[in-house]
């Protein structure tokens, strides 16, 4: 069976302390997307990861990827309270089909 | 652009009943998703669309239908609605360029509760 596992499934965390969030994958695709939802709302892209080693960082967050462990990890540095929302991760079934599995999520509270 | 709008915002439907969920997009993008996010859980992948008049079943198809008659339109069909429907639905689209770089765009869901 095709998994997409993210721990840990809820974090509280103090502002301005790091952490990361890990998105294990058992898929053989090589694409991974990561997306935060706020409460009652839809959800937004964040990064786009299409290779071995991809990284991307934007603000306060940076993703990477690493294709060989079937792993994605997304970095919080300095948390902001702004940054509290729930984080997926996406991959493909395999290359190419375009048919996503998510994972559970990640809640994150930032506590001021 | 309004990117992708879903209606309605909110449905009560009871047990049996039936309804239509309605996606439309904008962007004239290919793929079209509809995607069941039940409360503290990911999404499910219901059907997807590669194009007009081509769908295809995703992980959890039963009780539902689409179809494809446009590239903007993405409507979702609920027969005999079961109170396991209860969920928050959310339909997506994204371009077909095929790199891999293109993400998904979702429209703002549809809560519905099956009494």
């Amino acid at each position: 069976e095709l998994k997409v596992e993210q721990n840990p499934l809820f974090l509280s965390m103090q502002e301005g302390k790091n952490y990361t969030i890990y998105c294990n994958y058992s898929t053989t695709s090589d694409r991974l997307y990561w997306y935060r939802q706020d409460p009652g709302k839809s959800l937004e892209s964040l990064f786009v990861l299409l290779s071995n080693g991809a990284v991307k960082q934007e603000g306060r967050l940076m993703a990477s990827l690493d294709t060989k462990a079937r792993l994605s990890t997304l970095h919080i540095t300095a948390a902001v309270h702004d940054l509290s929302a729930t984080y997926f991760c996406a991959v493909d079934r395999s290359s190419g089909t375009y048919k996503y599995i998510f994972g559970t999520g990640t809640r994150l509270k930032v506590l001021a | 652009n309004a990117g992708v709008t879903q209606t309605p915002k909110f449905r009560i439907l009871k047990i049996g009943q039936s309804m239509t969920l309605q996606c439309t997009q904008d962007m004239n993008h290919n793929y079209m998703y509809w995607y069941r996010q039940d409360p503290g859980m990911g999404l499910k992948l219901i059907y997807y669309s590669v194009g007009a008049g081509i769908t295809d079943k995703g992980e959890v198809p039963n009780g539902y239908n689409v179809s494809r008659s446009t590239t903007e339109d993405f409507p979702l069909r609920l027969e005999l609605a079961a109170p396991s429907q209860t969920s928050v639905y959310f339909c997506a689209s994204r371009a077909g360029t095929g790199t891999g770089w293109e993400t998904q765009y979702f429209g703002p869901g549809t809560r519905l509760l099956v009494l």
